[in-house]
């Protein structure tokens, strides 16, 4: 069955760094999204990208996509202390459920 | 701006016990889902709902649970009769406005206790 899998499982950063995360999965998929998670709380929607797009701009947050590789990447640009949490990717295939991924603990020091 | 919502937040309950678990998706949304996430787990589907009936399950989604859009607002999740195992924080969702496999806004989830 299609899995999501981050990596790292954890990354700790200071303030101004930058914070890339990496997610891969195993079946074709229709879309990618990414969420993030502050410890014990909801699933906040960060970004979605469609399988025919290969990167995709948000504010700080730039998400990448190759399907070829299965794989995407979420870069974090210039990060905050608020910007401490978990972070997954989530895919879509020709179903509407997410299947999500198993995480990236950020840690950012001020 | 609009969101899910759920209640209650926490919950506490014995085993072999029933719970419901509501949410409120977001209006004018035609698609709603129930996740859990079992701590240090990642979250796990259980059910899709569309059209005022299940799209699909998972295998976590057996004959203890079941779903329903009792009016135009709510969606709830009912364990009939709870496990230990059932301890998890429980998400709705809802997405698909116009179509299916669009952004999926969580509510901030329910956490059960079943003890």
């Amino acid at each position: 069955s299609q899995q999501g899998e981050e990596d790292p499982q954890a990354l700790s950063i200071q303030e101004g760094e930058n914070a890339t995360m990496n997610c891969s999965y195993k079946t074709s998929i229709n879309n990618l999204q990414w969420y993030r998670q502050n410890s014990g709380r909801g699933l906040v929607h960060l970004i979605l990208i469609r399988s025919n797009e290969r990167e995709k701009h948000s504010g700080r947050l730039r998400v990448t996509l190759d399907t070829s590789k299965k794989s995407s990447s979420l870069l974090i640009t210039a990060s905050r202390a608020a910007d401490t949490a978990s972070y997954f990717c989530a895919t879509v295939s020709n179903t509407d459920k997410l299947i999500f991924g198993t995480g990236t603990r950020l840690q950012v020091f001020p | 701006e609009p969101e899910v919502t759920q209640t209650p937040s926490h919950q506490v309950t014995q085993m072999g016990q029933e719970v419901i678990l509501r949410c409120v998706p977001i209006s004018n949304h035609l698609y709603f889902y129930w996740y859990r996430q079992i701590l240090g787990q990642k979250v796990e589907f259980l059910v899709s709902f569309y059209n005022n009936e299940i799209s699909e399950k998972s295998e976590i989604f057996d004959d203890q649970f079941s779903v329903e859009r009792p009016d135009g607002s709510n969606f709830t999740l009912k364990i009939r009769s709870t496990k230990l195992e059932d301890s998890a924080m429980y998400f709705c969702a809802s997405s698909g406005r116009t179509s299916h496999r669009e952004t999926q806004y969580f509510g901030p989830g329910t956490r059960l206790l079943v003890l």
